[in-house]
């Protein structure tokens, strides 16, 4: 069975560009939820979609956007980038959605720079 | 507001010996809390522990959850440098699952 596969690995972009960040779950998850992780931060939670319904959002503005397609497939899209957005950007899934209990599969996470 | 908190940020050790993370947490209708480990990017699963089941164990890492305290404990023995990494402790419940910031062990041989 594959993996959470999330494209495309490494990134750089320029302050004030946008970018979209992709991501497959494991076949049959519905749930896809990313987060942001920075030194000393830990991972912090921007949103989960499960069924093509954002179900929860974190405490990002509003440049922070996603959407789930109806195979699962997630997409991010952050716009008018800050250097403060360079982090690691995890995604994970789960069969349910994050409001039960079980545990959630990471991907192997995009590394944005932003310049 | 709903938090976890992770104990020690960072801690050395040497091969064989034991260490024990700590996580505390303060999270309205706590369903779980769950360990990972992050060596380089993607975090894998190590343990869930909730009220039905407060106590873990795989080889050398154990854990155990007290939910009086609201905290649980992540113990390994006998280290070896292959344990060096990030160890994260994530706490969900209805609606959420908040990661606290992580300790970062790392063993030396």
């Amino acid at each position: 069975k594959a993996g959470v596969t999330q494209t495309p690995r490494y990134l750089i972009k320029t302050r004030g560009q946008q970018v979209t960040l992709s991501c497959s779950p494991i076949s049959g998850h519905r749930s896809v939820s990313w987060y942001q992780q920075t030194p000393g931060q830990g991972l912090q939670f921007l949103f989960e979609y499960f069924s093509e319904t954002q179900r929860n959002k974190g405490n990002f503005p509003g440049r922070f956007s996603g959407r789930q397609f109806s195979n699962s497939r997630s997409e991010m899209n952050v716009s008018t980038l800050e250097l403060g957005d360079s982090a690691l950007y995890l995604c994970a899934s789960s069969p349910e959605s994050r409001g039960s209990i079980g545990e959630a599969f990471f991907g192997q996470g995009t590394r944005l720079t932003v310049v | 507001e709903d938090k976890v908190v992770q104990s020690p940020l960072s801690l050395v050790v040497h091969e064989g010996d034991t260490v024990t993370l700590n996580c505390s947490y303060e999270v309205t209708n706590f369903r779980s809390l769950l360990w990972y480990k992050q060596e380089k990017k993607a975090p894998t699963f190590l343990f869930m522990l909730t009220s039905s089941g407060i106590e873990k164990k795989s080889g050398r890492l154990s854990s155990i959850l007290d939910k009086k305290e609201l905290s649980s404990i992540l113990n390994i023995t006998a280290t070896q440098t292959g344990d060096s990494a990030i160890y994260l402790c994530a706490v969900g419940n209805n609606n959420d699952m908040r990661f606290g910031a992580g300790t970062r062990l790392t063993v030396k041989p």
